[in-house]
């Protein structure tokens, strides 16, 4: 089984639409969560960090289950600019702060 | 730019050559990390320093890897014999002092093609 399992994709939406994805990890001892975008040939970039209480950036919330292991991203009123592969994050315990990546979800929103 | 900087940014070779990629990070970060990135997955660690030392490695990173951060400031990544395999997005990724994990913030990536 992989650390950091996501739905691939591709999500196809249409601009204004609300859309979730989410992410489980094996690891029940993982720490600490976060939610990267990666755009096409680009570096990941920090979208947010996950708390145990969830939190809220603008248009985007995530949330954190750790009993049943499981990440959430919900993007609310997609922009066309909201297209990018989204990677799901963990930190693995006792490894200094490497991460551990989920394969990312692709998004498309469209016209 | 105070972002983490990656040079080059491609490089093409042939099997077999060796080929060197550094990584010039955050100033004030002393955790410099690398991780790969090949098509339709995401980046896979492979080494991680704290200041100048190298404190743990990935199975990934076979015999003909190798890191350092010699003053605890840039880092290289050398690979020799390249193979085909090889070919990837090599991430270099930086977070700053300080107990716990922090987010780590990326360069560009050298992307590497060997022919």
């Amino acid at each position: 089984r992989k650390e950091v399992e996501q739905d691939p994709g591709p999500f196809n939406v249409p601009e204004g639409a609300t859309v979730a994805f989410n992410c489980t990890y094996s690891n029940s001892a993982s720490q600490s969560f976060f939610w990267y975008r990666q755009d096409c040939r680009k570096e990941p970039k920090l979208l947010m960090s996950v708390y145990s209480s969830g939190n809220e950036d603008g248009r985007f919330t995530a949330q954190l289950n750790r009993a049943s292991q499981y990440i959430s991203l919900l993007i609310r009123d997609s922009k066309l600019s909201d297209s990018a592969t989204y990677l799901c994050v963990v930190n693995s315990p006792g490894t200094a702060s490497k991460l551990t990546f989920g394969t990312g979800t692709r998004l498309q929103v469209t016209l | 730019d105070t972002g983490v900087s990656q040079d080059p940014r491609h490089k093409i070779t042939k099997r077999g050559q060796n080929v060197t990629f550094r990584c010039d990070p955050i100033s004030e970060h002393n955790r410099l990390y690398w991780y790969r990135q090949t098509l339709g997955q995401g980046p896979e660690f492979l080494t991680y320093f704290q200041n100048e030392a190298q404190l743990e490695k990935s199975r990934l990173l076979s015999d003909r890897f190798s890191a350092e951060r010699p003053k605890g400031s840039f880092s290289t990544l050398e690979i020799q014999r390249t193979e085909q395999g090889d070919s990837a997005m090599y991430l270099c990724a930086s977070s700053p002092r300080g107990s716990g994990p922090y987010e780590q913030y990326f360069g560009p990536g050298t992307r590497l093609t060997v022919t």
